[in-house]
This record gives C-alpha cells, structure tokens and sequence, in this order.
C-alpha cells in the first residue's frame, strides 16, 4: 500500500534561507507524486507533480522538488524563503487506482521569520 | 478554464440539525470528485470519492453521506450533526483515471455547537 511521511511538523527559516520541506514515500507501483500549499482557511494549491519525467520538478513560485527513487524521497526545496511562503505544505503520493486517490502526508508548516 | 466552488464558506450549526454543502465543477466533463476534511491538527482526511454520476465510495464510516445528482454536482450531507463533525470541509475534482493531479475549492468551514 501507498503511504506518504513528511518529516517535521513545524519548520522554521528565515527570510532569504533555505526552505527544505522532507517527504518519504512508500509505493508499490511507479508512484506519481505531488506537492500542495495551503494558506490559512484556503484550499490546497498544487505546487508541482512528479509524472516519471524529469526527476527535477520545478513548480510555482520558484519551488523545486527531486525524485530520488533509491531514497524513495521527493523533499520540496526552495533557495531563498519569503515572508508569503508561511504556510503548510503537503506531500501526496497516488494511490495506483484508477480512482485517482491521493494519499497525504499530515503536512508540515512552515514559519519563514524576518 | 476549470472552476471549483464550494457554499457555504462558512456555516455554524447547533449539534442534531441537517447539513447539506454543495460543490459544483465548472469546464469539465466526467471528473472524479471528492470529500475531504481537516480537523484541527489532523491533516487530510478522506471522506467519498465519486467516478460518475450515482457512484459513490465512502472510506470513513460516520454519520455523513454523499450523493452527486449531476455530473459535476457533490453534495456532503448529515441528517444529524454531532460536535465531532467540526471541520474545514473541501472538494476537490481530478480528470477521469488514475495518476493525476486533484484541484481543490476553496472549502467550507463548519462549526458545530
């Protein structure tokens, strides 16, 4: 079965640092894999999308994430933070289902200090 | 383009009364769509999915039920809500199959007294 786990509830960083939000996947089928930001009482917006092309991914608002399959990781990174990136951040893996379930990560929250 | 909307935004209702949010999809045909909840601190919880009209999954036994009347019409329902059914509620709609990304509406939040 599919399972995502993000390391670390609560990240924090300052503005201009490195932004490094880890994920870890379990699949037992190629796995298609996602990244979503939520701002507070919105709903997710998806970031980017690993689809079995390119292991780097580079989405919105210049956040990036590596597929490294032997590691089974897909960590979302960001070069320098901005005080607009303080929000939580999902990871999602699909399920394998031709239902398109998603399964997610509980998320990590991410503070970006002045 | 596709659209997602959700209503209310927000709802604040007594324990024991009814419950009905709406999600509808707009610039697509034939989506899977999809429940979930965020309860405080509890990440993403997931409630129905539908892959067409009349077809609904649940994977959490409660007192909720869903239905889509329509092709790209939701609707979570409670003929009685409890405190516990306090949450921020989202809909989400993804193209048909497996594999692909969701989109997500902007949520309802519920507060139940």
């Amino acid at each position: 079965a599919q399972s995502v786990t993000q390391l670390g509830s609560h990240v924090s960083v300052s503005e201009g640092a490195l932004v490094l939000l880890r994920c870890n996947y379990s699949s037992s089928v190629p796995p298609y894999l996602f990244w979503y930001v939520q701002y507070p009482n919105q709903g997710l917006q998806l970031l980017l999308k690993y689809t079995s092309a390119a292991t780097l991914v580079k989405g919105i608002n210049g956040f990036e994430a590596e597929f490294k399959k032997s590691e089974t990781s897909f960590h979302l990174t960001k070069p320098s933070a901005h005080m607009s990136d303080a929000a939580e951040y999902f990871c999602a893996v699909s399920d394998g289902g031709s239902q398109g379930n998603l399964i997610f990560g509980k998320g990590t929250k991410l503070s970006v200090k002045p | 383009s596709q659209t997602i909307h959700q209503w209310p935004a927000t709802l604040v209702q007594p324990v024991g009364s009814p419950l009905s949010l709406e999600c509808t999809v707009e610039g697509t045909s034939n989506p899977n769509l999809y429940w979930y909840r965020q309860a405080a601190g509890r990440g993403l919880q997931l409630l129905f999915y539908s892959v067409g009209i009349g077809q609904i999954s649940s994977e959490v036994p409660q007192n909720l039920s869903a239905s889509r009347p329509q092709d790209r019409q939701f609707i979570l329902s409670s003929k009685k809500l409890l405190l516990s059914d306090s949450g921020f509620y989202l809909c989400a709609w993804s193209v048909e199959g497996g594999g692909h990304e969701q989109f997500f509406g902007p949520g309802t939040r519920l507060t139940v007294l």
